[in-house]
């Protein structure tokens, strides 16, 4: 059963330019929750969600970050004119079906992103 | 709202010597608990968690941590270290309930020395 996926594994981009980081969940996940770790820092929750739902999108910048995880496919966590400040690993966690308890977060390699 | 804290940033110390890594929470409701260690440039791998039952809970790598509710602590330990446990290690909380999102500390760097 392969672990979480994340691509690319580092990215650069000009400020200004759209970033685009993917994150395909282990098999049978259907909870996916996004994660910023800024330099020196520990990991900040940025969204949570669920096929076709952002469920708790609490942590996420207001502006130029949005985030989907649609019925097909790997969710998506797009930041739009990006600034140096956004510079900063990007990690993808799921986790199964959720029945009533708590289950254990699985994390992929993460994105690491560079603004030039 | 949870917190997370982490007060050792860094903690060196010799190879097979003991080791523990400290972390308090603050939360208003029940939370799970969860410690995760992350090698240079890696993600994060779960080494343990506490749901419930035994206070007391053995994770890999001869890690085990202790939950104390009074003391609201999850104190993680090794009684012997090795050069490959050197990492950033992470403790983390989640409600019990609702979104289950995961509050992290700040992280505590483990330096084994030879």
């Amino acid at each position: 059963n392969a672990g979480v996926m994340q691509n690319p594994r580092h990215l650069v981009r000009r400020r200004g330019q759209e970033a685009r980081l993917r994150c395909s969940p282990m098999k049978g996940h259907s909870h996916v929750y996004w994660y910023r770790q800024l330099p020196e820092e520990g990991l900040k929750f940025m969204v949570y969600l669920q096929k076709e739902n952002i469920i708790d999108e609490s942590g996420m910048p207001k502006e130029r970050f949005s985030a989907e995880f649609p019925k097909e496919g790997p969710s998506i966590l797009r930041i739009q004119q990006v600034v140096r400040g956004d510079s900063a690993a990007y990690f993808c966690a799921s986790s199964p079906i959720i029945v009533g308890v708590s289950d254990t977060q699985y994390f992929g390699p993460g994105t690491r992103l560079t603004v030039l | 709202a949870q917190s997370v804290t982490q007060l050792d940033s860094q903690v060196p110390v010799f190879e097979e010597a003991p080791v523990e890594l400290r972390c308090n929470y603050s939360s208003s409701v029940s939370v799970y608990l969860f410690w995760y260690v992350q090698y240079p440039n890696q993600g994060l791998q779960l080494l343990l968690k506490y749901l419930s039952g035994s206070t007391l809970v053995k994770g890999i790598n001869g890690f085990e941590a202790e939950f104390n509710k009074s003391q609201t602590s999850f104190h993680l330990r090794k009684p012997s270290v090795h050069i490959s446990d050197t990492a950033e290690y992470f403790c983390a909380v989640s409600e019990t309930s609702g979104t289950y999102k995961y509050i992290f500390g700040t992280g505590t760097r483990l330096k084994v020395l030879a």
